[in-house]
């Protein structure tokens, strides 16, 4: 069935460095989603993208969406303590409009003071 | 947060007791979902529903059904609580933003079965 991998699960870094989370798919995907959830708090919705080689900067996060539609992207310039949490990124799942997703395992980022 | 709210919050319960749990919304969603959230396995959808009586399975269903009998309340159901189903449990409704299905959470339940 259609899968959706991130890497990697866990990443430390210290605040002021970078930090990026990959996402692939093994099906096309129309859009690709990207959800943050804090430590003991429930994933909140970040950005979609929709278009082939799309880019879109949110302050200190850029996301990517690939040519081929199948991977994505996340990148985070210059951690801060207030990124630190777990980063979904989400594809359509299944056929017909039911708005079902299916979600990549994570990214769980520490971010050292 | 699209006005979720999920019951209870934290609940410990005995293997092979029944446990619900609630989800309500207020905003006339169509489309919610139930996922569990287990480490390394990020969400995984349990059920989910397209409408009052109309649900369908997701890909952990096997342990849960569910029950819609009106649009604001979703309610998922271990019949014979196992303690393989201690876990986060997720509500979500869908929203279309500009033109894509986007989710909303709840604030999840905390379920461990002892």
């Amino acid at each position: 069935g259609q899968q959706v991998m991130q890497i990697p699960q866990y990443q430390h870094v210290q605040e002021g460095e970078d930090f990026t989370t990959y996402c692939n798919s093994s099906t096309t995907l129309s859009n690709i989603q990207w959800y943050k959830q804090r430590p003991g708090g429930h994933p909140v919705f970040l950005i979609q993208l929709v278009k082939s080689g799309e880019v879109k900067k949110q302050k200190r996060l850029t996301f990517q969406f690939g040519e081929a539609k199948k991977n994505s992207s996340l990148h985070i310039t210059a951690t801060q303590t207030t990124d630190v949490g777990t980063y979904f990124c989400a594809g359509p799942g299944g056929s017909g409009n039911t708005g079902k997703l299916i979600f990549g395992q994570g990214t769980t980022l520490q971010v050292k003071p | 947060d699209a006005g979720i709210t999920q019951s209870p919050r934290h609940k410990v319960t005995e293997t092979g007791t029944p446990v619900t749990l609630r989800c309500h919304q207020t905003e006339n969603h169509r489309y919610m979902y139930w996922y569990r959230q287990d480490p390394g396995h990020g969400l995984r959808l349990i059920h989910y529903s397209y409408g009052v009586k109309d649900t369908d399975k997701g890909e952990v269903s096997d342990g849960y059904s569910v029950s819609r009998s009106k649009t604001e309340d979703f309610l998922l159901t271990l019949e014979s609580a196992t303690s393989s189903q201690t876990s986060v449990y997720f509500c979500a409704i869908s929203e279309v933003i500009k033109g894509t299905d986007t989710q909303y959470f709840g604030p999840g339940t905390r379920l461990t079965v002892l």
